[in-house]
Formats: C-alpha cells, structure tokens, sequence
C-alpha cells in the first residue's frame, strides 16, 4: 500500500512552454501533498504544500504564478511550470499523505528545459 | 524555523560493516524524525521513523535513535550489502503528516 506514482517521469520542452507534472495516491485518499525540487547532488527543497479543495502554500522564494498547483481530488495533484526556461530544469518530487501519516514520495519527474 | 544538519556527507563501509549516519535539529517542538533512502533518478523511500516519544526504533538491519534533550537523532544500518549503497536523508517535522525539513544527505558506498 501507499503508493504514489507521477507522470511523465521525464520530460524534455522547449523554453518558454508549459509543463504539466501530476502526481498520484493509488491507494489512499491524500489530504495534503507536497511538491519538492531537488536539483544533482543536492537534498529536497520544498516549494509548497497543497490541501485538497483550497490554495497551495508556497515556501519563501518560490513564484506562485510560475509553480502552478491544483489539488483538485483526494489523489490528484498537479504542478504546471508555467514559460519554463532552462534554469527551471530539475528533478521535481511530490508527496502524499493521509490526515496525520507518514509522507510517501513519488518517484520523480526529470524536468529538462532546452 | 527549523533547520536540519546532516553529517557525514559521504560514507565508504566495506559489507557486513555497520554505517552510522546522525543528524541534529534545531527546533525543540519538532517531535517526528523520518529517514528515507533515495537511489539515483527515483524519489525518496521511507526506511524507518521515530516520534518524539520513543528513543529508539529498530527494524531488522535498521535502527534510529532519538535524544531529544541534546536534539540529536541517528540512523544505524548493522550488516551493511552492497544494495544498502544510495544517498540517505534524515528529516524533521513537528508531527508526522506536516512539512518535512531535510537534512543534506548523507551518500553511502558499501564495498563488496
């Protein structure tokens, strides 16, 4: 149980468009999910926490209007990286968890922006 | 807020050897300490957790222990394998299911 799957697990765009990562409960009902970036050799840095049916809160730094969270369902959430430039290439992560349970990660989307 | 320092960066064990990693923490009412194993290009797995309330949780090959006084926690893996070799995280959060904050890492090479 507690699985949590992303989609697509790698994506190459061209600069300036659009991205869309969803990430997935696929055996529990996720109150909150949370959206990581972790770029080469680094650790997870959290860029915002997102309840399902309201706003995400987004950590100091990270632009609101660029990071683009939906958490439209109990297993659904998304982030769009919106006019993506080369910088925004990473590796992004989601979590979930149910009420006051452990977090389980996804397994990662390799974001590459050309 | 919270702030999570992780050491050492790297860790070279020959197999069968133990490895020990530790991690301190900075906020006093942080009470839930998660560890998670990640292997390159996959996001992070969950090994093993400790609450506030307990001082040590073992889990086979696996064991964490938690002092809080000094806020200081630490992940133990006896009988190490070449499979055990992947980059760890230590975390923090004030109760399970909220933000948690990261440690840097901790990358370990277990020879055979």
């Amino acid at each position: 149980g507690a699985v949590v799957s992303q989609h697509p697990s790698r994506v190459i765009c061209k600069s300036g468009t659009s991205v869309k990562i969803e990430c997935r409960s696929l055996d529990f009902q996720a109150t909150t999910m949370f959206w990581y970036r972790q770029f080469p050799k680094q650790s997870l840095m959290l860029m915002a926490t997102s309840n399902e049916g309201s706003k995400a809160t987004y950590e100091q730094g990270v632009e609101k209007d660029k990071f683009l969270i939906n958490h439209a369902s109990l297993t659904l959430s998304t982030l769009t990286v919106t006019s993506a430039h080369p910088e925004d290439s990473s590796f992004y992560i989601c979590s979930a968890q149910a009420g006051v349970e452990t977090q389980y990660f996804g397994p990662g989307t390799r974001l590459l922006v050309l | 807020g919270e702030n999570v320092e992780q050491h050492p960066s790297t860790l070279s064990v020959q197999e069968g050897d133990s490895a020990v990693i530790k991690c301190t923490y900075s906020d006093s009412a942080s009470n839930y300490f998660p560890w998670y194993k990640q292997e390159l290009g996959k996001g992070p797995q969950l090994i093993i957790d400790i609450r506030s309330n307990v001082g040590e949780k073992k889990d086979q090959r696996i064991a964490v222990t938690l002092n809080k006084t000094a806020k200081h926690f630490s992940l133990h893996i006896t009988e190490t394998q070449p499979e055990d070799s992947a980059v760890y995280f230590c975390a923090a959060s004030w109760e399970a299911g909220t933000a948690l904050i990261f440690g840097k890492g901790t990358t370990l090479s277990v020879s055979s």
